[in-house]
């Protein structure tokens, strides 16, 4: 069975800090690993996605991930938050590509 | 269409009535997922269309709950006595490559209120 964990509910960061959104996974088998988000009363996009090969995934408007196996982690990280950063974000999995399951989501508040 | 579409964008019904919530994907979009998503939680898969393959049901809460799909065009899903436990946001993706790999694309989703 899959589970995502998604590390706290509610994440600030100052104008121009750190984001770091945290994502643990529990899988059987090698997953396919997303990060959605979800804007104010918006539909969900996709922001970044693993599925094989480089494990350092690029995103839109400057997001990363990094697929750690060794850590069953797929943590979202942005250099410098921009106040259009302001969203919640869900991490998927799974490992047919057929299910996806989701995290419970991070509400990313960034203070000016 | 360019995106998923969703009808209506919010619904306010009775405790006890039905409710249909309508999906139009992308054309030519084999896979149709429908998630429901309570409030301060996450996604929760309810059913899954693959062309025309049997759905996967697993997901579906009670039987009070049922979708349906013709062919690779529009889902509706369908909710008998409503119960306000059953108030949520429906969200419908979906998706043009077997497993969705390249990611879903979601609609904005139906508000449902059950009063």
């Amino acid at each position: 069975a899959q589970s995502v964990t998604q590390l706290g509910s509610h994440v600030s960061v100052s104008e121009g800090a750190l984001v770091l959104l945290r994502c643990n996974y529990s899988s059987s088998v090698p997953p396919y690993l997303f990060w959605y988000v979800q804007y104010p009363n918006q539909g969900l996009q996709l922001l970044l996605k693993y599925t094989t090969g480089a494990t350092l995934v690029k995103g839109i408007n400057g997001f990363e991930a990094e697929f750690k196996k060794s850590e069953t982690s797929f943590h979202l990280t942005k250099p410098s938050a921009h106040m259009s950063d302001a969203a919640e974000y869900f991490c998927a999995v799974s490992d047919t590509g057929n299910q996806f399951y989701f995290g419970t989501g991070t509400s990313l508040t960034v203070i000016p | 269409g360019a995106g998923v579409s969703q009808s209506p964008s919010n619904k306010v019904t009775e405790k006890g009535k039905d409710v249909e919530l309508r999906c139009d994907p992308i054309s030519g979009h084999t896979a149709l997922y429908w998630y429901r998503q309570r409030l301060g939680q996450g996604l929760e898969f309810l059913i899954y269309f693959q062309g025309n393959s049997a759905p996967d049901k697993s997901g579906l809460p009670s039987d009070r709950f049922s979708a349906e799909r013709t062919g690779e065009s529009v889902s509706t899903l369908t909710i008998q006595r409503t119960q306000q436990e059953d108030s949520a946001v429906y969200l419908c993706a979906s998706s043009s490559q077997t497993g969705a790999l390249g990611g879903y694309t979601f609609g904005s989703g139906t508000r449902l209120t059950v009063v």
